[in-house]
């Protein structure tokens, strides 16, 4: 069936740094991607999303580019912030299984000054 | 403002009662979801909702039931059946099923 993997966390970055967090995925048909940010005590944020391969979402300073051939969708930015501390999901929705919405089990990202 | 809301923030009950999750929605969409986080694990689909008077059970459905009366309401209640009910639960919705989903600021379920 569809899925997501993310990679394990936690991820400690200082302030500035380069991010990446890797992303890949399992799914028939075409998916739509995206990426979801969580604020410690908060629900999910919408942080960006791509619907065809080769399509990159961008929000506030992070991208992530749909890569078919390589069944990827990895979250970079080029200089994070301490706001950036959050908790990063992976998701898709499947073409194939009813669009259900699938999750990976999420990255943590703490960034220190 | 259109959003979602989810309330009580915090909620604290004895084990063997059953409990009630609000989840209101002013967006206007037709689907509604219910999750459950616990830490260091994603997100697990309780129950979804695409239309008013229907809905469908997701992965982890025992031990919970919903409704869906009003498009804009879909509460969930956490039944003593639910062997393992202290977690964190977020309410979603989307325009139709298959579309993305925006989520409320989540419940945190305390059951002692």
């Amino acid at each position: 069936g569809d899925s997501v993997t993310q990679m394990e966390g936690p991820v400690t970055l200082s302030e500035e740094a380069f991010l990446t967090i890797n992303c890949t995925y399992t799914a028939t048909g075409y998916p739509s991607l995206f990426w979801y940010v969580q604020y410690p005590g908060e629900g999910l944020q919408l942080l960006l999303k791509a619907t065809k391969a080769d399509d990159k979402g961008s929000n506030k300073g992070f991208e992530a580019t749909y890569r078919k051939e390589t069944t990827s969708f990895h979250l970079e930015k080029g200089s994070v912030q301490v706001s950036d501390s959050a908790v990063y999901f992976c998701a898709l929705i499947g073409t194939n299984t009813g669009n259900q919405f699938y999750f990976g089990t999420g990255t943590s990202l703490t960034v220190i000054p | 403002d259109g959003g979602i809301t989810q309330s009580p923030k915090y909620l604290f009950r004895k084990e063997g009662q059953n409990v009630t999750l609000s989840c209101e929605q002013n967006l206007n969409h037709d689907a509604m979801y219910w999750y459950r986080q616990d830490p260091g694990q994603g997100l697990r689909l309780i129950y979804y909702s695409q239309i008013v008077n229907d809905f469908q059970k997701g992965d982890i459905a025992e031990g919970y039931s919903v409704s869906r009366e009003k498009k804009e309401s879909f509460p969930l209640t956490v039944t003593s059946a639910q062997k393992n009910p202290t977690a964190f639960y977020l309410c979603a919705s989307s325009q139709r099923r298959g579309g993305e989903q925006y989520f409320g600021p989540g419940t945190r379920l305390t059951v002692t």
